[in-house]
């Protein structure tokens, strides 16, 4: 089965930095997935991680150590538009599909 | 130009009535998925189809049915609606079955009274 925890809520300033962890327990690995999701509206995909080490894209980065069960993503130069719920997600290989588990999302609320 | 478009919106119902959520995507993708995401914002897999398919089925109870007339359509039927079922679910499709970068419709909030 799948395990994925990750921190409820955090808050930061415009302009910083901020590092949201991701610890996982699976069954298989088939890569670590980070989703963005404003609230009401529909969860985007972000990033994706299957070897350990960082990805950058942009203002985003994601950390994978698959020995340590660990992810990270890493918003820099945050802006108000950032304040949003991430969610950590990891596939388990189905019979016949991936099925997509979902941490229960840290909230980032950024201020001025 | 929507990719994954879901109807409707929002949805306001009584206990024991039945229900329709409609989904279409225009992205040529092979597979389409059901999720239900409750109030503690957990979003759980609740079907999968692959080219009208149904390839992955969770532990969801009877009472919800999906249907895939043609792999860009999914739609998921509620019978006797019950209060633990006010959640938004959304539709999500991807290119392939093995994919797990999904696109997201912008849900369904319903809520049964």
């Amino acid at each position: 089965g799948q395990n994925i925890d990750q921190p409820t809520e955090m808050t930061a300033t415009e302009g910083a930095i901020v590092q949201i962890n991701c610890t996982y327990q699976t069954s298989g690995f088939n890569g670590l997935f980070w989703y963005q999701q404003h609230a009401g509206e529909a969860p985007t995909f972000l990033s994706y991680n299957v070897l350990d080490g960082l990805e950058e894209k942009g203002r985003f980065s994601s950390f994978l150590s698959r020995s340590k069960g660990y992810s990270y993503l890493l918003l820099k130069e945050l802006q108000m538009k950032d304040s949003a719920s991430y969610l950590c997600a990891a596939p388990t290989d189905g019979a016949a599909g991936n099925k997509l588990t979902f941490g229960g999302g840290t909230r980032v609320l950024v201020k001025p | 130009d929507t990719a994954v478009s879901q109807t409707p919106k929002y949805l306001v119902t009584q206990m024991g009535n039945d229900k329709s959520i409609k989904c279409e995507q225009n992205l040529g993708h092979d597979t389409m998925y059901w999720y239900k995401q409750d109030s503690k914002k957990f979003l759980k897999i609740m079907f999968s189809y692959n080219n009208k398919e149904l390839i992955i089925n969770e532990t969801v109870p009877n009472r919800f049915s999906p249907k895939s007339p043609d792999k860009a359509h999914l739609n998921l039927h509620i019978n006797s609606l019950e209060l633990g079922d006010s959640a938004v679910y959304f539709c999500a499709s991807s290119q392939e079955r093995w994919s797990g970068e999904l696109f997201f419709g912008e849900g369904s909030r319903l809520t049964v009274l």
